[in-house]
């Protein structure tokens, strides 16, 4: 199976600040990476898909990056409701797995 | 709008046995493929199962392998997690998630919480 590897694990920032998280995929897979918002207590949200196209409503200060093995999600201008936490999950077929998260913290 | 609710979740001593439903509504149910995802308490999601909008192709996580099985009623526009033999591990939220033709997961129910315990 493909592992995927985020980081960091956690992550405080500030509202208006940008923040960038990163995951890694054991085998090359393309561009075919997703990644999700959950909130807490919340289910996960899709924000985008094929490593780069974000989902529907999705604000556009959230924007994906990377190809191969290495992505980023990058937040500009950091909102309250952004706060939470993050998975990427590669979808290079099966089984899709998923990174062990990033939580996205008030500072 | 595209709703997805969970269903059946509980209490199960281990070894026991438990179904999970989720009921759609808001799209075209027998045109999309389904997924169950499961969350344990404060960790990350693991993929379970998925099933084909017309049941022909099914796959399963190999820790669940044997022992869930994946259906579905097109007809009801209902999505079933048949589990048995449980353990301790599968304690978690249980998500059903619609699939897309990319395997990622576009929306995804509230989720049922199914805790294995004597």
């Amino acid at each position: 199976d493909i592992q995927m590897t985020q980081s960091p694990a956690s992550l405080s920032a500030s509202v208006g600040e940008t923040v960038t998280i990163t995951c890694r995929a054991s085998e090359n897979i393309y561009s075919y990476l997703a990644w999700y918002q959950q909130k807490q207590g919340k289910s996960p949200q899709l924000l985008v898909y094929n490593a780069k196209t974000l989902a529907e409503g999705v604000p556009s200060r959230f924007s994906g990056s990377g190809s191969g093995t290495q992505f980023s999600l990058k937040i500009n201008s950091l909102q309250p409701e952004d706060f939470g936490s993050y998975y990427c999950q590669h979808h290079y077929g099966t089984p899709p797995t998923f990174g062990g998260g990033t939580k996205l913290e008030i500072k | 709008d595209v709703q997805l609710v969970e269903s059946g979740g509980g209490l199960v001593q281990p070894g026991g046995s438990r179904k999970l439903s989720c009921a759609a509504s808001g799209f075209t149910f027998s045109s999309f493929g389904m997924h169950w995802v499961r969350q344990a308490p404060e960790k990350g999601l693991e993929w379970v199962a998925y099933i084909s909008s017309g049941s022909s192709t099914i796959y399963y996580a190999d820790t669940v392998k044997g022992r869930f099985t994946i259906s579905r009623d097109n007809p009801k526009n209902t999505l079933f997690l048949q589990m048995t033999s449980l353990r301790s591990e599968d304690t978690a939220m249980y998500y059903c998630a619609r699939g897309t033709a990319g395997t990622y997961f576009d929306y995804w129910g509230q989720g049922t919480t199914l805790t294995v315990s004597s």
